[in-house]
């Protein structure tokens, strides 16, 4: 099965600060990875798929990049809405599986 | 409009069998390039994705769990129910079913509406 991790694990960060997260998984997947936003007690939300394509209604500060194994997730400026947690999600030979998830926290 | 919606039980023995539906409306199962899949979360750890139903029938397993589980749907009732054997008190967690969709160019499936999860928890 296709292992992922992220890093960091976890980041302190103020409103306006660039940050990227990193996914990388165990074997080659493509560009099938999609990242989702979850906060506390709430269901993840899809942010984006197939690497770098934007789900609607998601802001532009939001972008991804990678193939392969390695991807990246980045907030160009960070608000304070997108304190959350994050999950990478790969999808391969009809099998699935997530990251870890990166916990986003204000500093 | 899309919605799930997961039902059962709340506290579960171990060694008993986890029967959880998911109710949803708002799509067809049979449409070409969807699915439903289960989803769980353990308090404050990771996802890890359990099972998916796939337009076509075709059923597929998390590897490390594939032995304890079965997706079924009964479409009359527009309900997808996921079987897990032989519960564990590491299995309390989170479940949440969730509608997958075919996004990618090279046609991989991601999760795009969810329900709201239900907290199973196993304890004797």
């Amino acid at each position: 099965a296709i292992q992922l991790t992220q890093s960091p694990s976890s980041l302190s960060a103020s409103v306006g600060d660039r940050i990227t997260i990193t996914c990388r998984a165990s074997q080659g997947i493509r560009s099938a990875l999609a990242w989702y936003q979850q906060k506390p007690g709430k269901p993840p939300k899809l942010l984006m798929y197939d690497t770098s394509s934007l789900v609607s209604g998601v802001p532009s500060r939001f972008s991804g990049s990678g193939s392969g194994t390695e991807f990246t997730l980045t907030i160009s400026s960070l608000q304070p809405e997108d304190f959350a947690s994050y999950h990478c999600q790969q999808f391969k030979e009809y099998l699935l599986g997530f990251g870890p998830g990166t916990k986003v926290e204000i500093k | 409009q899309i919605t799930l919606k997961e039902s059962g039980p709340t506290l579960v023995v171990p060694t008993q069998t986890l029967t959880l539906t998911c109710t949803f409306s708002g799509f067809a199962l049979n449409t070409n390039g969807l699915g439903v899949g289960w989803i769980r979360q353990p308090p404050g750890k990771a996802l890890e994705w359990l099972a998916l139903l796939y337009w076509d029938d075709d059923r597929r397993y998390s590897p490390s769990l594939k032995e304890r589980l079965t997706i079924t749907k009964d479409s009359s009732k527009n309900q997808v129910v996921l079987t897990m054997t032989n519960m564990d008190p590491v299995d309390t967690a989170t479940y949440f079913c969730a509608h997958s969709r075919r996004l990618c160019n090279t046609g991989c499936y991601s999760f795009d509406y969810w329900g709201q999860g239900i907290l199973v928890t196993v304890s004797s």
